[in-house]
C-alpha cells in the first residue's frame, strides 16, 4: 500500500519561500509510469492543481504559480519535493502531496499540512 | 482556460435518497473527468475514473456519466458516511488538472 506523507514548516514569513517534502513509503518513486504531484486547499475553498514531476522527467506547473514554482524529486530517498518563493497570505492553504495515475487521477494522497504565512 | 463547474454548490438530503451533482466543462473533454469525495478534515479520495469508472472498493451507490462538456454524479441511496464534498476534476488539457469547485453534501 503506497503511502505518502507531507513535512516542511507550517510557518513562513512573507517574501520568504516555502519548502515541503512528500515522503512516498510502500513502493518506489521510480517505478512506472506515476507522476507525482502537489495541490493545495485553502481554507474552505476548494482544490489547486500546483504541479507534477516524474522520476525521470522534468516538472510541470500551473501557469498561475510557474514563477514562483520549483518541484524536485530525489529517487535516492523516495522523495519530491515543492518550494514556492515570494509567498503571500494567499498561499496560506493546506498542500497535499498525491499520486497521479496515469498522468490523470490523483489515486494516492498525504493527509496534508497546513502551511501559512505570516509574519 | 478550461473552468469546470459544479452545480449545486451545496445540498441537504434524507438518508436513501438519489443524490445528483453535475460538473460542467467550459470546453469537450472528451470523457477525461474524475470524481473525489474529500470528508471534513481528510484529504480527498478517488471515488470515479474516466467519467463513469468506480475506483476500486467505492460502494456501487456512487456513479458517474457523461462526456463532451456535461457530467453527473449520482449517489444512489445516500448514506450517513456519505456526507462530504464532492469534487470534479478534468485531464484533458494535460499536465494541467482543473477542479470544479465542490459541492457539499449535508443530510436533512
Amino acid at each position: 500500500q503506497v503511502q505518502l506523507q507531507e513535512s516542511g514548516p507550517g510557518l513562513v514569513k512573507p517574501s520568504q519561500t516555502l519548502s515541503l517534502t512528500c515522503t512516498v513509503s510502500g513502493g518506489s518513486i521510480s517505478t512506472g509510469s506515476y507522476y507525482w504531484s502537489w495541490i493545495r486547499q485553502p481554507a474552505g475553498k476548494g482544490l489547486e492543481w500546483i504541479g507534477r514531476i516524474h522520476a525521470s522527467g522534468s516538472p510541470d506547473y500551473n501557469p498561475s504559480l510557474k514563477s514562483r514554482l520549483t518541484i524536485s524529486v530525489d529517487t535516492s530517498k523516495n522523495q519530491f519535493s515543492l518550494r514556492l518563493s515570494s509567498v503571500t497570505a494567499a498561499d496560506t492553504a493546506v498542500y497535499y502531496c498525491a499520486r497521479v495515475l496515469g498522468g490523470a487521477a490523483l489515486d494516492y494522497w498525504g493527509q496534508g499540512t497546513l502551511v501559512t504565512v505570516s509574519s | 482556460d478550461i473552468q469546470m463547474t459544479q452545480s449545486p454548490s451545496s445540498l441537504s438530503a434524507s438518508v436513501g435518497d438519489r443524490i445528483t451533482i453535475t460538473c460542467q466543462a467550459s470546453q469537450d473533454i472528451n470523457n477525461y473527468l474524475n470524481w473525489y469525495q474529500q470528508k471534513p478534515g481528510k484529504a480527498p479520495k478517488l471515488l470515479i475514473y474516466d467519467a463513469s469508472n468506480l475506483e476500486t472498493g467505492v460502494p456501487s451507490r456512487f456513479s458517474g456519466s457523461g462526456s463532451g462538456t456535461d457530467f453527473t454524479f449520482t449517489i444512489s441511496s445516500l448514506q450517513p458516511e456519505d456526507i462530504a464534498t464532492y469534487y470534479c476534476q478534468q485531464y484533458d488539457y494535460l499536465p494541467l488538472l482543473t477542479f470544479g469547485g465542490g459541492t457539499k453534501v449535508e443530510i436533512k
